[in-house]
């Protein structure tokens, strides 16, 4: 069965801080993997990644995938209190589904 | 650019009662519409997709059930509800099939009591 678990579950810190997310997967037929943020209500699109190495960055935000290893990671540099969400990664099968992690809850303290 | 609606923002139904949620799509043709019900503010989880108007592929055996009478507009209902289906509901849609970016509107939240 396809799985995606993102850790750590849950992450405090201070503005200012430096995090990196985690999310790996064991899936059959990758094709993708997407990052998005929510805070009150709908997730809204970071990232997508389809090739391994290559960095796609916004910001202060970037994320990386390694398909060897079956992981990515997203990273926020210099955090702020608006940065404060759950970030959901998801991976994407050969069925064109969408198969998301249960979530990491960020929390950046002033 | 596209829009997605969702409403109610806010469901309060008893135990055995039926539902109606709806989302539509503007600024799109023939997109991709997905229903999701997220728990515990935590992972997605896919209920039904749609390629086309009457086309509905269900992920998850439940009392519930999704309609699409028009191309933007989703419908996500069930005849009488259970305590589970308490939940966060997300209706999505994507612009190409596939394992692509998926835009999601602001969600319905079911409370079943």
């Amino acid at each position: 069965e396809d799985k995606v678990v993102q850790s750590p579950l849950s992450l405090v810190v201070h503005e200012g801080d430096t995090v990196t997310l985690n999310c790996s997967y064991e899936v059959t037929n990758f094709r993708s993997l997407l990052w998005y943020k929510q805070e009150k209500k709908a997730p809204t699109f970071l990232f997508m990644l389809t090739s391994s190495g290559i960095e796609k960055k916004s910001g202060r935000l970037s994320s990386i995938l390694d398909k060897k290893e079956l992981f990515s990671i997203l990273n926020i540099t210099a955090t702020q209190t608006g940065d404060s969400a759950i970030y959901l990664c998801a991976f994407g099968n050969q069925g064109g589904k969408l198969i998301f992690g249960q979530g990491t809850e960020l929390s950046v303290k002033p | 650019s596209q829009t997605i609606h969702q409403w109610p923002a806010t469901l309060v139904q008893p135990v055995g009662s039926p539902l109606s949620l709806e989302c539509t799509v503007e600024g799109t043709s023939n997109p991709n519409l997905y229903w999701y019900r997220q728990a515990a503010g935590r992972g997605l989880q896919l209920l039904f997709y749609s390629v086309g108007i009457g086309q509905i592929s269900s992920e998850v055996p439940q009392n519930l059930s999704a309609s699409r009478p028009q191309d933007r507009q989703f419908i996500l209902s069930s005849k009488k509800l259970l305590l589970s289906d308490s939940g966060f509901y997300l209706c999505a849609w994507s612009v190409r099939p596939g394992p692509y970016e998926q835009y999601f509107g602001p969600g319905t939240r079911l409370t079943v009591t």
